[in-house]
């Protein structure tokens, strides 16, 4: 199976701040790479897929980057509706694998 | 409105079974592959099983595999997912989530709220 580990865990940050996380694979997965967003009580919820795309509706102060095995999701100004946790997915090979989450409090 | 609901879920003892539903709404559900994912309430996501839009492909983590079997009732709008032999590693919140087109979908989104399944003696 594929390991995603993502850094840091946690993260304390101010409203329009800009944060960035990061998430390593344990091999190359190419650009098959997504990122969901979950606030607390809520089902996750898609923000960008193949690496960079941003999924309809997601703000473009959302972006991503990277290839094979190291990406990054920034956020350039956070905004109060963003403090949640954050998980990226391998979407290379099955089974399909999950980070274990970033959470993003406001500091 | 794109909605998946979820049903099912509840308390059930070691060795037991369950069946978890989910009905869909607000799109053609024929179009997409669909998945379930689970939850342990504060902890992470496990990628439990997928299955095309046809129900012809079906795939399974292994730690389901042979347990655990997905299917699918287009003419019904549902998603389905027989559970057996459940352990207490399987206690977790179950979210069925649309995916693309792929054979077993790789992406998930939207997700429903999920049916909390817990087993215990």
């Amino acid at each position: 199976d594929i390991l995603m580990t993502q850094s840091p865990s946690s993260l304390s940050a101010s409203v329009g701040d800009r944060v960035t996380i990061t998430c390593r694979a344990s091999q190359s997965i190419s650009s098959f790479l997504n990122w969901y967003q979950q606030r607390p009580g809520k089902a996750p919820k898609l923000l960008i897929y193949d690496v960079s795309r941003w999924q309809s509706g997601v703000p473009s102060r959302f972006s991503g980057s990277g290839s094979g095995t190291d990406f990054t999701l920034t956020i350039s100004s956070l905004q109060p509706e963003d403090f949640a946790t954050y998980f990226c997915q391998q979407s290379y090979s099955i089974p399909y694998t999950f980070g274990q989450g970033t959470k993003l409090e406001i500091k | 409105e794109v909605q998946l609901v979820e049903s099912g879920g509840g308390v059930v003892r070691p060795g037991g079974s369950l069946r978890l539903s989910c009905a869909a709404s607000g799109f053609t559900f024929d179009d997409f592959g669909m998945s379930w994912v689970r939850q342990v309430p504060g902890k992470g996501l496990e990628w439990v099983s997928g299955i095309n839009w046809n129900g012809e492909n079906t795939d399974y983590a292994d730690s389901v595999k042979g347990r655990f079997t997905i299917s699918r009732d287009n003419a019904k709008n549902s998603l389905y997912l027989q559970m057996s032999s459940l352990t207490a590693e399987d206690t977790a919140l179950y979210h069925c989530a649309r995916g693309g087109s792929s054979p077993i979908p790789n992406w998930f989104d939207p997700w429903g709220q999920g049916t909390l399944v817990t087993v215990s003696s």
